[in-house]
């Protein structure tokens, strides 16, 4: 069975200060990993998609990256509306069109 | 382009009771899945529906069902609801496999 695993399950920050989240994976046979950020009582809003070892991908302040176990999320001078829950979920090849979940990370970016 | 819309965006029922949930996806998506999201269990997977045909379904019990239309709307429907039912039920819209699935805003599902 797929599993994905998040850390830290939360994070505060001060802005401006950098950080990373982990998201380890056990899949049998990686399809795609995606990144996704959940605002309160929202819907998860994707971020990134990563198909391959050593793929990264950038949008403002996050960075993607991937490697055949795991993923990082890389917040670089954080400010207080990149304060969400950011997700991470793998598909699985070759017949499976579910996302398996992580539970997430929760992070607070301070003033 | 529009995004995925649900309705209704909250809904009370009673134990028992059922309920039917839609979803309309982003124009030119065929694929369409469903997700069950609450505090303890996190993002689950209901099923996923490919020009009306269910091609994957996740470990929940038979109350859960759903259908998608020729126009790929989709709904799903939870028979003799029950408390721990309570969640907010997400759908998500994929142009097709391997691609990222965009998510709706939800149906808050409460169960008294």
């Amino acid at each position: 069975e797929d599993q994905v695993t998040q850390s830290p399950e939360a994070l505060r920050l001060q802005e401006g200060e950098s950080s990373s989240l982990n998201c380890s994976y056990t899949v049998s046979g990686l399809r795609g990993l995606f990144w996704y950020r959940q605002d309160p009582g929202k819907g998860p809003e994707f971020l990134f998609t990563l198909y391959s070892a050593g793929e990264e991908k950038e949008k403002e302040r996050l960075k993607a990256t991937l490697t055949k176990k795991e993923s990082f999320l890389h917040i670089t001078a954080p400010k207080p509306e990149d304060s969400a829950t950011y997700l991470c979920a793998v598909q699985a090849s070759p017949d499976d069109y579910k996302l398996s979940f992580g539970a997430g990370t929760t992070v607070t970016v301070r003033a | 382009k529009a995004g995925v819309t649900q309705t209704p965006r909250y809904l009370i029922k009673t134990r028992g009771q059922q309920v039917t949930l839609s979803c309309s996806p982003i124009s030119g998506h065929r694929s369409v899945s469903w997700y069950q999201q609450t505090p303890g269990q996190g993002l689950q997977f209901l099923f996923e529906y490919f020009s009306e045909t269910q091609r994957n379904k996740g470990n929940f019990p038979g109350r859960f069902s759903g259908r998608q239309f020729s126009n790929s709307r989709s709904e799903m429907n939870v028979s003799t609801l029950e408390l721990g039912d309570s969640a907010l039920y997400l759908c998500a819209s994929s142009f097709s496999v391997a691609y990222e699935q965009y998510f709706g805003p939800g149906t808050r599902l409460t169960v008294t």
